[in-house]
C-alpha cells in the first residue's frame, strides 16, 4: 500500500521560509516521478511543480505563480521529497498534497495517481 | 495556459439518480484528460485518466467520454458515498485541473 505523508506545515510570516517533507512508503520511490499539488482554503486544485526520477534525469519543473520562489528536491535513500518555499506570499496559503505521477505518455503524467493527506501552510502577519 | 471550465457548478441529485458533469477545455487536449474525486477533509483520489479509463478499483457506475475540449464524467447511480466535489485535470500541455463540481444530496 502506497503511503504518502506530509510534514513541515505551519504559521510563516509574508516573506518567510518553509520547508515540507513527504515520507514515501509502498513504492519504488526512486523510480517514482512526485509531484506537489496545492489546494487553497475553500477553493479548488493548483498543480505547484514535479520532479523527476534521477534515472530520467532529475529534472524539476514549476507553475508560474511559484517557479523563482520554490524549489523541489528529493532524497532517495530516505525515500523523502521536499518542497521548499521562499519569498512566501499570502496567496501561498494552502493544503499542500505530495502526489506520485503516473499513466504516462512520452513525458507527460498526471500528477495525482497517489495523494497524501497533506500539510497546511499558513502565511500571515 | 488551457483552461477547464467545468459545469455545472453543483448538481443537486437523489441517491440512485444519474449523473453528468461535463469539463471543457479552453484548447484540445486530445484524450489527456483525468477526473478525481475529493470529499470535505479528504485528499482527492483518480478515478479516471486519458478520458475513459477507470483506475483499477474504481466501480463500474463511473465512466468518463470525451476528447479534443470535451469532456463528460458520468456515474450511472448516485451511491450515498458518491457526492463529493469533482475535479477535472488535464496533462496536454503542463497541468491545470477545472474549477470543480460539487454533487450534493437533493
Amino acid at each position: 500500500e502506497v503511503q504518502l505523508v506530509e510534514s513541515g506545515g505551519g504559521l510563516v510570516k509574508p516573506g518567510g521560509s518553509l520547508r515540507l517533507s513527504c515520507a514515501a512508503s509502498g513504492i519504488a520511490f526512486s523510480k517514482a516521478w512526485m509531484s506537489w499539488v496545492r489546494q487553497a482554503p475553500g477553493k479548488g486544485l493548483e498543480w505547484v511543480g514535479r520532479i523527476k526520477s534521477k534515472s530520467d534525469g532529475g529534472a524539476t519543473d514549476y507553475a508560474a505563480p511559484v517557479k523563482g520562489r520554490f524549489t523541489i528536491s528529493r532524497d532517495d535513500s530516505k525515500t523523502t521529497l521536499y518542497l521548499h518555499m521562499n519569498s512566501l506570499k499570502t496567496e501561498d496559503t494552502a493544503v499542500y498534497y505530495c502526489t506520485t505521477d503516473g499513466y504516462c505518455s512520452g513525458d507527460s503524467c498526471y500528477s495525482g495517481v497517489d495523494w497524501g493527506q497533506g500539510a497546511l501552510v499558513t502565511v500571515s502577519s | 495556459e488551457i483552461v477547464l471550465t467545468q459545469s455545472p457548478a453543483t448538481l443537486s441529485l437523489s441517491p440512485g439518480e444519474g449523473a453528468t458533469l461535463s469539463c471543457r477545455a479552453s484548447q484540445s487536449v486530445s484524450s489527456y484528460l483525468a477526473w478525481y474525486q475529493q470529499k470535505p477533509g479528504q485528499a482527492p483520489r483518480l478515478l479516471i485518466y486519458d478520458a475513459s479509463n477507470r483506475v483499477t478499483g474504481i466501480p463500474a457506475r463511473f465512466s468518463g467520454s470525451g476528447s479534443g475540449t470535451d469532456f463528460t464524467l458520468t456515474i450511472s447511480s448516485l451511491e450515498p458515498e458518491d457526492f463529493a466535489v469533482y475535479y477535472c485535470q488535464q496533462r496536454s500541455n503542463w497541468f491545470t485541473f477545472g474549477g470543480g463540481t460539487k454533487v450534493e444530496i437533493k
